[in-house]
């Protein structure tokens, strides 16, 4: 079975613009959460979608979004960039996704701001 | 709602000696706690969860950890270190219906 699929890989891009991160998840796991890692922050929680609505979110400002496709798949997008927002973005797949479940994380997209 | 404070950014031990990595939580309802592990440029992968039951949990690779609710306390220990330990480790926490919050993380090297 297929692990979780992030893609890209790398991305490199200026301030003010925006971007848009892709994840697949495991067949058959309908939850996918989104997480933001940074040196000596470890893993901020953006959000988590489940068939397709937004159940749970983080302490971060609307400029942060996200969906999920029927598929499952889902995308987050950041708008007009910062130069904070530099980070690996984290992708996280669960069957239900209920917390006591274990997340299948993916191996990130690495977002440089210049 | 719930958070995690991994006591120590960076721990170093020499090979075979004994690894401790230290996790207190907050949670006002009986938490589910878990320790995952990321390698260098990999995503994060489960070493060991506690959700009920015994409060000593097993996980992968030798390790386990002990759930103590008097000391709000989820600490990870193996015996001896091998080479191969050296990454990365996060404590987490969550609670039924509610997303999972990870620590800072706690950086682990063994020196040979």
């Amino acid at each position: 079975k297929a692990g979780v699929t992030q893609t890209p890989r790398y991305l490199i891009k200026t301030r003010g613009q925006q971007v848009t991160l892709s994840c697949s998840p495991i067949s058959g796991h309908r939850s996918v959460s989104w997480y933001q890692q940074t040196p000596g922050q470890g893993l901020q929680f953006l959000f988590e979608y489940f068939s397709e609505t937004q159940r749970n979110k983080g302490n971060f400002p609307g400029r942060f979004s996200g969906r999920q496709f029927s598929n499952s798949r889902s995308e987050m997008n950041v708008s007009t960039l910062e130069l904070g927002d530099s980070a690996l973005y984290l992708c996280a797949s669960s069957l239900g996704g209920q917390g006591r479940e274990k997340l299948f994380f993916g191996s990130g997209t690495q977002l440089s701001v210049l | 709602a719930q958070s995690v404070t991994q006591l120590g950014s960076h721990v170093s031990v020499s090979e075979g000696a004994l690894v401790l990595l230290r996790c207190n939580y907050s949670s006002s309802v009986p938490p589910y706690l878990f320790w995952y592990v990321q390698y260098p440029n990999q995503g994060l992968q489960l070493l060991l969860k506690y959700t009920t039951g015994a409060t000593l949990v097993k996980g992968i690779n030798g390790f386990e950890a002990e759930f103590k609710k008097s000391e709000t306390s989820f600490h990870l220990t193996k015996p001896s270190a091998h080479m191969s330990d050296a990454a990365e480790y996060f404590c987490a926490v969550s609670a039924l219906n509610n997303d999972m919050r990870f620590g800072a993380g706690t950086r682990l090297t063994v020196k040979p």
